[in-house]
């Protein structure tokens, strides 16, 4: 089966300071992989995406920026953290079938605050 | 801008009874259908998806996708206490990519 792991769980980063949250997958191989950023009481927003290695679809214009240094590792970074970068980070998986996407599944998340 | 609509609750159902809940979308184009539940402080767990129009059920759940009209639904029945939570509808495939977009989620209330 399939596992999705994303570490830290918890993340309190002064502003300004550099972010680094690494998602990994296992039990599968050529996964799309997605950032997505929730805000507190706010709906799911798509950061990026990814359909393979080094290939990554921005959505949103920010100060974050994705890589996918390996087929199931999928990292979201920030030179420097603003105050509304603060959110819960979650990381998930898909799978594509007949060209589209099917069942997305999403990792623990990271709950970071900015200070 | 493509969208996904839900009505944010928070909707209040009885033990027991039925809960219906509701999901419009705006892109034709959209391929794959699915609903997640989220716990307060959770990751949003997969519990149904659809891909063809009519009923799919699985337990307790059935989801409703009506393509014409650009509507999915999901009925959950014999709610229970445990079924409190946010249930957001998602959408992928829009503009032919594998990107899904998701509604800002229902809040749902089963009370004992």
């Amino acid at each position: 089966s399939q596992t999705i792991h994303q570490w830290p769980a918890t993340l309190v980063q002064p502003v300004g300071s550099p972010l680094s949250l690494e998602c990994t997958v296992e039990g599968t191989s050529n996964p799309n992989l997605y950032w997505y950023r929730q805000a507190a009481g706010r709906g799911l927003q798509l950061l990026f995406y990814s359909v393979g290695i080094g290939q990554i679809s921005s959505e949103v214009p920010q100060n974050l920026s994705a890589s996918r240094p390996q087929d199931r590792q999928f990292i979201l970074s920030s030179k420097k953290l603003l105050l509304s970068d603060s959110g819960f980070y979650l990381c998930a998986w898909s799978r594509g079938i007949a060209g589209g996407p099917g069942e997305q599944f999403f990792g623990p998340g990271t709950r970071l605050t900015v200070l | 801008q493509k969208e996904v609509e839900q009505n944010s609750g928070p909707l209040s159902v009885p033990e027991g009874a039925i809960a219906s809940l509701n999901c419009t979308y705006s892109d034709r184009g959209s391929q794959s259908f699915f609903w997640y539940r989220q716990y307060s402080g959770k990751s949003p767990e997969l519990i149904m998806s659809i891909y063809s129009n009519g009923d799919k059920e699985d337990g307790r759940f059935t989801a409703q996708l009506n393509k014409a009209s650009q509507y999915v639904s999901l009925l959950i029945r014999d709610s229970q206490p445990s079924d409190s939570a946010t249930y957001l509808c998602a959408v992928g495939g829009t503009s032919g990519t594998y990107k899904y977009i998701f509604g800002t989620g229902t809040r749902l209330k089963v009370l004992a």
